[in-house]
């Protein structure tokens, strides 16, 4: 068990659709991070936080968006979900933006 | 940009026995950390063994042990005395290193690993 817990751990959605992840880093880390691993593009970068500040985009779509809140928690925003966005989507946190980073059991999202 | 190869999409290796998986990547700079990651059945993504590329010195964790070849640009994973539990995907990972750039991770596209009997 890492200390970063991810709800929920599967979801299943039409296209179309919204739905929000959510993330909770270990205890004292101030950085997170969201990648997304799906069977064309393997695991990617989406984008990352760290003590509430966007620092970092990868390749995140405009019909995604996260944020992190005071107590640190992050959720990532997906909307107008396509059948393409069905993938496992990881969070990671890090005490500080060169440290380790330690990843979450992941959500499944299924888009029917 | 940063790019990180995993020329081997399996690999096998027998209950004791010692086996290599290989990553190269490809970077510009100086200042850098390189990762192992394993992804058993479970999905759950697991830090194996990190190396700095500052460190000459390869860095070593129990079983796993890596080869870093910087002028390469060569970092292997060795795993001796293999386990069934060490059956999983086995990612490799490149993080820049300097302050300012950005601290995710770049992966490659991953080796599974099976341990046979």
């Amino acid at each position: 068990d890492s200390g970063v817990t991810q709800t929920p751990k599967h979801l299943i959605t039409a296209t179309g659709q919204r739905v929000t992840l959510r993330c909770s880093p270990r205890s004292g880390d101030l950085s997170v991070y969201w990648y997304q691993q799906s069977l064309d593009q393997g695991l990617q970068f989406l984008i990352q936080y760290y003590n509430g500040e966007e620092r970092a985009k990868g390749n995140i779509l405009e019909r995604f968006s996260a944020q992190q809140f005071p107590d640190l928690h992050s959720e990532l925003n997906l909307s107008s979900l396509e059948l393409g966005d069905s993938a496992l989507y990881f969070c990671a946190s890090s005490v500080g933006v060169r440290d380790e980073q330690y990843f979450g059991p992941g959500t499944r999202l299924t888009v029917t | 940009a940063q790019t990180v190869t995993q020329s081997q999409p399996e690999m096998s290796v027998q209950e004791a026995e010692t086996v290599t998986l290989s990553c190269t990547y490809d970077t510009s700079e100086s200042d850098y950390y390189l990762f192992w990651y394993k992804q058993p059945p479970s999905r759950q993504m697991i830090l194996v063994i990190r190396q700095e590329a500052y460190k000459q010195q390869n860095a070593t964790e129990n079983r796993f042990s890596v080869n870093f070849q910087k002028a390469a640009k060569s970092f292997s994973l060795k795993i001796s005395d293999s386990q069934l539990g060490d059956a999983a995907m086995y990612f490799c990972a490149y993080r820049s290193g300097g302050t300012g750039t950005a601290s995710k991770l770049t992966f490659g596209t991953g080796t599974r690993l099976q341990v046979t009997l």
